[in-house]
């Protein structure tokens, strides 16, 4: 199975910063990563697909970038509807989700 | 616009079996991939099965291949995931998910979610 391996768990943000999580895959897997964004007691929520593609109706602070076995999602300048958790997901062979970084004020 | 409305909460006692729908509207249901994923209360999300809602092709999760069934009513553009020897490990919440292909077959849509509870 491959792992997806996020970094950080958490991480402590204020409004207007700009922010990073990164996901390291097991073993490569091309660009086939996903972002999802998840508010407590919701579905999640397709950012970014193929490592850097947008996302229809996601606001364009969001970003992708990455390949192989190293990805990462940025935030450009956050607002307070971002606080949230965030998950990456490879589906290169099968679906594997990272753990998680849950990004608060 | 595109729709994936799941089942209400369900429990059960251990070593029974529950069966959760997600039923489909806004698009052709035969044109995507559903997933069924589960989330553990606290913990990430863990990949189940699919069903390929075309050809009836599905593939589940080599963890949880004994146990569960996924299958689907064309006729009524639902999608249906059974979990049986339900265990407490498997409290979560159930979640369906559509694969598309103009999202490099990532999961655009999903339902609102299952609460199912497994307790003695």
């Amino acid at each position: 199975d491959i792992q997806m391996t996020q970094s950080p768990s958490t991480l402590s943000a204020s409004v207007g910063d700009r922010v990073t999580i990164t996901c390291r895959a097991s073993q490569s897997i091309s660009n086939w990563v996903a972002w999802y964004q998840q508010k407590p007691g919701k579905a999640p929520k397709l950012l970014i697909y193929k490592a850097s593609s947008l996302q229809s109706g996601v606001p364009s602070r969001f970003s992708g970038s990455g390949s192989g076995t190293e990805f990462t999602l940025t935030i450009s300048s956050l607002q307070p509807d971002d606080f949230a958790t965030y998950y990456c997901q490879q589906y290169n062979v099968l679906y594997t989700f990272g753990q998680g970084t849950k990004l608060e004020i | 616009q595109v729709q994936l409305v799941q089942s209400g909460p369900e429990m059960r006692k251990p070593g029974a079996s529950v069966k959760v729908s997600c039923k489909a509207s806004g698009y052709t249901f035969t044109s995507g991939t559903i997933h069924w994923v589960r989330q553990a209360p606290g913990q990430s999300l863990e990949w189940l099965g699919w069903i390929n809602t075309y050809n009836n092709n599905i593939k589940y999760s080599q963890k949880i291949q004994d146990r569960i069934t996924i299958i689907r009513d064309t006729s009524a553009s639902t999608a249906y995931m059974e979990l049986n020897s339900l265990r407490s490990e498997d409290t979560a919440v159930y979640y369906c998910a559509r694969e598309d292909i103009l999202t490099g077959h990532a999961f655009d849509y999903w339902g609102q979610g299952t609460l199912v509870t497994v307790s003695s």
